[in-house]
């Protein structure tokens, strides 16, 4: 079935970029989704790109697509310890319907 | 708007009990999903519902019903609750016939016991 892998932790300092990394497995899809989840919320959009870009830019965010490898990346510049959350990438599957994959945890250091 | 609401935040339920996760949507969206989200695995599709009166299954949607019988209203039942359900439960919703994304509730956690 159709997978979406992401690392599980990553740590930076702040004032560093952050580059959170994703694989997909569904080259059909469309869209791809960067999602945020602060502690004890829900999941918040951070940003998507169509199948056929290969970069979105907006503001801090910058997303890389690399249709080929089935790669997705989102970094984030001058991370800051807000930006400390958990990122999900997901892929739309049929309809509307989303894979997410299991969500890398950034942790930002002062 | 409220955008997508859940109730209850938090719930505590034994082995076999019954019991209805609540979520309710107040932007006319016609599809409305329930996700589950357990620690490493992301979030998997429960059930899903392209409209009232229309549901479908997602990946893993054993053990769970449910409804769509208005459209602003999706609950989620568990008919015999397992501790393999303890989980944190998320309902979304999003406009019909777009690939505008899902707006998500702030989730339901549940303990089984």
């Amino acid at each position: 079935g159709e997978d979406v892998e992401q690392s599980l932790f990553l740590s930076v300092r702040e004032g560093d970029s952050s580059v959170i990394n994703c694989t997909y497995t569904d080259s059909s899809s469309t869209y791809l989704y960067w999602y945020k989840q602060e502690p004890g919320a829900g999941l918040q959009l951070l940003t998507y790109i169509f199948s056929n870009m290969d970069m979105k830019q907006d503001q801090r965010l910058t997303v890389l697509l690399n249709k080929k490898d089935k790669h997705l990346s989102l970094r984030i510049a001058d991370t800051q310890t807000g930006d400390s959350a958990i990122y999900f990438c997901a892929e739309e599957l049929y309809g509307q319907n989303f894979v997410f994959g299991p969500g890398t945890r950034l942790s930002v250091l002062p | 708007n409220a955008g997508v609401t859940q109730t209850p935040k938090f719930q505590v339920l034994k082995t076999g009990q019954s019991m209805t996760l609540q979520c309710a949507q107040d932007m006319n969206h016609e599809y409305m999903s329930w996700y589950r989200q357990d620690p490493g695995m992301g979030l998997r599709l429960i059930h899903y519902s392209v409209g009232a009166g229309i549901t479908d299954q997602g990946e893993v949607p054993n053990g769970y019903n449910v409804s769509r019988s208005t459209t602003e209203d999706f609950p989620l039942r568990l008919l015999s609750a397992a501790p393999s359900q303890t989980s944190v439960y998320f309902c979304a919703s999003s406009p019909p016939g777009t690939k505008e994304t899902q707006y998500f509730g702030p989730g339901t956690r549940l303990l089984v016991l």
